[in-house]
């Protein structure tokens, strides 16, 4: 089955840190970039960061200003998100994608990973 | 950083023709993709490359890009079409990707 399925949400206090992960299974996922998007409650979708499909590069969107990570390994077909100086603003749902092999979109989604950034 | 702008609510009756816009600086210049969620789901991709469709995403959802607007439009719409629709681009100078604020649909 196609699918990508995140864990690792959970409630952190402010400064803290988490890491999500995103395992995959059902095609080749060394053939595809991989990105987080995020949604915060009754917001819309916002581009965290992508990895490419070899994970020699990675791009961010401006507001993790070096306080996120996102890595993969090929070899267990997971994706990672390794997030620190957490904010009350950062609480959102968690989503991995997945980009098409030969366009800028994502053709598959993971169901989301809730992160609640609260003292 | 590059601005999509969706007008927050559409709303349409059944059976009639929802037209949801994208504004962007130039944005035909771009290739815009389209996405469908509903409530407690993830999005759902409905046209990608200003106007492919999936296999699985039905003939009534199309798209088009022109000057400075994209246009998803959804013919004979249903109550199932009841979601919330996000465009979204690649900007090539960043190798960032960007969202419009998302359109509610409501079918009357």
């Amino acid at each position: 089955q196609v699918q990508l399925v995140e864990s690792g949400g959970n409630v952190v206090q402010p400064g803290g840190s988490l890491r999500l992960s995103c395992a995959a299974s059902g095609f080749t996922f060394s053939s595809h970039s991989l990105h987080w998007v995020r949604q915060a409650p009754g917001r819309g979708l916002e581009w965290v960061a992508v990895i490419s499909d070899d994970g020699r590069n990675q791009y961010y969107a401006d507001f993790v200003q070096g306080r996120f990570t996102i890595s993969r390994d090929n070899s267990q077909n997971t994706l990672f998100l390794q997030m620190s100086s957490l904010r009350a603003d950062d609480t959102a749902v968690f989503y991995c994608a997945r980009e098409h092999s030969r366009g800028f979109y994502f053709d598959l989604w993971g169901q989301g990973t809730l992160v609640t950034v609260s003292s | 950083s590059y601005v999509l702008t969706q007008p927050p609510w559409v709303s349409v009756a059944p059976g009639q023709t929802a037209r949801i816009t994208c504004g962007g600086d130039n944005i035909r210049r771009k290739s815009v993709h389209w996405y469908k969620q509903r409530p407690g789901q993830a999005p759902v991709l409905v046209v990608y490359d200003d106007s492919d469709r999936p296999s699985d995403i039905p003939e009534r959802f199309s798209g088009s890009n022109s000057g400075n607007t994209a246009t998803l439009t959804i013919t004979r719409v249903e109550a199932g079409d009841e979601a919330d629709y996000y465009c979204q681009v690649w900007d090539s100078s960043t190798d960032h990707r960007f969202f419009g604020g998302g359109t509610k649909l409501t079918v009357l």
